[in-house]
């Protein structure tokens, strides 16, 4: 069974640029969800879908941070402008039927 | 804020020794899970313990859970220096299984 895959892996932006992250979940998994995990700390949710539909976006900066899972598999993640604090591995993670979640190897992003 | 709060921040032990870390938290479960982290790679799922359960076993994993308190904790046992890695506790909550982390244990395993 193939894994989450997130692209692209590593990304170096300047402040104000914007960048967009992808993630592929595991084939069939509804649950999707987005983690921001800045060096030295835990996740934090980002953002969940549940198919097509945000079940929690609580935690999103919704002024410069955006994502979207439209037709319920690939998902997006933008951020536009980014800022310097923005540095940090975005996580892609899914969950089938069960309750074990699959995560991504991360998307790595420093913005100078 | 992050629901699940590790102790200790960090671990440092020998080859052969049991490692404990502890995991608190504030809210009701679903379940409560425990991952590993390698440095510079992403997570990966270790056990899963339900709200109804109190201890659980993999290999040479042992996780315990008392709701009453609201903490876990995750003993490896017989460490190796491949264990070297940060853990972290997640709390699963609410109709849709949101998944909060804690800050995690970073545990050096010293051959």
């Amino acid at each position: 069974e193939a894994g989450v895959a997130q692209s692209p892996r590593y990304k170096i932006i300047e402040k104000r640029q914007s960048v967009a992250f992808w993630c592929n979940p595991i084939s069939g998994h509804a649950t999707l969800y987005w983690y921001q995990q800045i060096l030295g700390q835990g996740p934090k949710l980002l953002i969940q879908f549940q198919n097509n539909g945000v079940v929690d976006d609580s935690q999103l900066p919704k002024d410069r941070f955006s994502a979207e899972r439209l037709k319920g598999v690939d998902s997006t993640l933008k951020i536009q402008p980014a800022k310097l604090e923005d540095s940090a591995v975005y996580l892609c993670a899914s969950r089938g039927q069960g309750n074990t979640i699959y995560f991504g190897e991360g998307s790595w992003l420093t913005v100078v | 804020s992050q629901q699940g709060e590790e102790d200790p921040q960090a671990l440092s032990i020998q080859e052969g020794e049991n490692a404990t870390m502890n995991c608190s938290y504030k809210t009701s479960i679903n379940n409560l899970q425990w991952y590993r982290q390698n440095s510079g790679r992403g997570l990966v799922h270790l056990i899963l313990i339900r709200s109804n359960e109190r201890e659980k076993h993999s290999g040479r994993l042992r996780v315990t859970l008392d709701t009453s308190k609201k903490s876990s904790s995750l003993l490896i046992t017989a460490s190796r220096a491949a264990d070297t890695a940060s853990y972290f506790c997640a709390i699963s909550s609410g109709g849709y299984n949101k998944l909060i982390f804690g800050a995690g244990t970073r545990l050096a395993v010293h051959p």
